[in-house]
Parts: C-alpha cells; sequence; structure tokens
C-alpha cells in the first residue's frame, strides 16, 4: 500500500515553464516533507510543512500543505535546468516516536535549456 | 563539509558473494537508517537504529544485516546478494522524539550484482 501518492511521475518541461507536482494521501499526517534527489546523490530537504493550509516559498518554488493535512503541492515557477531531480515527498509514521518516515514514489522533474 | 559519507560510491560483488557498506556521520544523530532505492522507487526502509537499538522492518529479508559499532558508523552488510539486490543504499540520520526534523542523506551506494 502505497500511502503517499505522487503525481505526475514524469514531468518532462522548457525553461521557463512553470509546473506543479502532488502528493497526496487518505491519511492525515502530522508534517510532510518535500525532498530534492539530483542523480547520484542522496535526497535533500528542501521544506517541512506543519500546518494545515499553510503555504511556504523557497525562491521560486512554493510548498502548500493542504487545509486538511492530507495532500500537498509543490509549485515552480519559470523552471530552469538546475531544477532537474527526483521531488520526494514524505510524512513521518503516527506509530513511531523514531522519525520513520513514509516516502512517495517522487514525480521525475527533467527542465530542457 | 559532508555530514553523512557513505562508502563505497559504487560496489560492484557477484551473486552470493558478500558485501559491506559502510555510513558514517558527522551530526553525532542518534538515529541512523538504511534504505534501498531500486530506479524510479521510492527510498524503502530496511532497518534502523536509535543509539545502539535495533529496529528491523518486518519485510526486510534476512539477507540484510546491520552493525552499529558506535554513534558514528553505521554498516550494512547482504550475506547473500542476488541480482534482486542491485539497487541504491541510502543512509541517513535524524534526532530522535521530533518526527518534523529532516533526515540526512548520505549520497548513496549504488551495488551491481555480477
Amino acid at each position: 500500500t502505497q500511502l503517499l501518492e505522487q503525481s505526475p511521475q514524469f514531468l518532462s518541461i522548457q525553461e521557463g515553464e512553470n509546473l506543479t507536482v502532488y502528493c497526496n494521501s487518505s491519511s492525515v499526517f502530522s508534517s510532510l516533507q518535500w525532498y530534492r534527489q539530483e542523480p547520484g546523490e542522496g535526497p535533500v530537504l528542501l521544506v517541512t510543512v506543519v500546518t494545515g493550509g499553510e503555504v511556504k516559498k523557497l525562491k521560486r518554488l512554493t510548498f502548500q500543505f493542504g487545509d486538511a493535512r492530507k495532500d500537498s503541492s509543490l509549485h515552480i515557477t519559470a523552471a530552469q535546468p538546475g531544477d532537474t531531480g527526483l521531488y520526494l515527498c514524505a510524512g513521518p509514521d503516527r506509530g513511531s516516536t523514531l522519525g520513520r518516515l513514509y516516502f512517495g514514489r517522487g514525480t521525475q522533474l527533467t527542465v530542457w535549456p | 563539509d559532508a555530514m553523512v559519507i557513505q562508502n563505497p560510491r559504487y560496489q560492484v560483488t557477484q551473486f552470493g558473494k558478500p558485501v559491506t557498506l559502510s555510513c558514517s556521520q558527522t551530526l553525532n544523530h542518534n538515529v541512523m537508517y538504511w534504505y534501498q532505492q531500486k530506479s524510479s522507487q521510492a527510498p524503502k526502509l530496511l532497518f534502523h537504529y536509535y543509539d545502539k537499538d535495533f529496529n528491523n522492518e518486518a519485510d526486510t529479508p534476512d539477507n540484510f544485516q546491520s552493525r552499529r559499532p558506535n554513534t558514528s558508523f553505521c554498516f550494512l552488510d547482504i550475506r547473500s546478494p542476488g541480482l534482486g539486490d542491485a539497487a541504491m543504499y541510502l543512509c541517513a540520520t535524524s534526532r530522535a522524539y521530533d518526527r518534523k526534523q529532516p533526515q540526512h542523506f548520505g549520497d548513496g551506494t549504488r551495488l551491481s550484482i555480477l
């Protein structure tokens, strides 16, 4: 069972375009994290959203946590080739105090110059 | 400045030949994790340590073992690698008790099986 569904799985766009990727669940999460993973490297945390309805901005990236804390979105404005990577959302296991995370399958983004 | 270091970055081994992957951290974090990640898939948690307490995932094959001799180091041992074990293996750390804290990942070891 995949608790976190990410869509689309693959996205290929031209430099300068805008895009949105989604992370959806039927479960409520106390928080969600977004990571970016570049080829040959480990995931790097971009942001953690905690409050329902919260919006966080990181330069050209805008993250939103759904009001019901079951979904999140990542919007990139004017994408650049440096944005290329695998975007993973992850949420904590409510039954664990040890920071165990459930990961989505990720969205593989390619931005062409 | 790397805080979670995995060695080697690439490992090739033969079918059935034991292999050990290593991870070290300079963050002094209590929790260390091992994940397996196959192409276009989410990282899959194999097991994790809180200090010396070992927590195995229910679906982790017995073929996979781990050791944590001290806070800084953690090892993944694959006793008899099969072709299906070819993957990227990621080590991560976090502080305990705060699930909002990020996990800090190493750059992974890509394992190939001949």
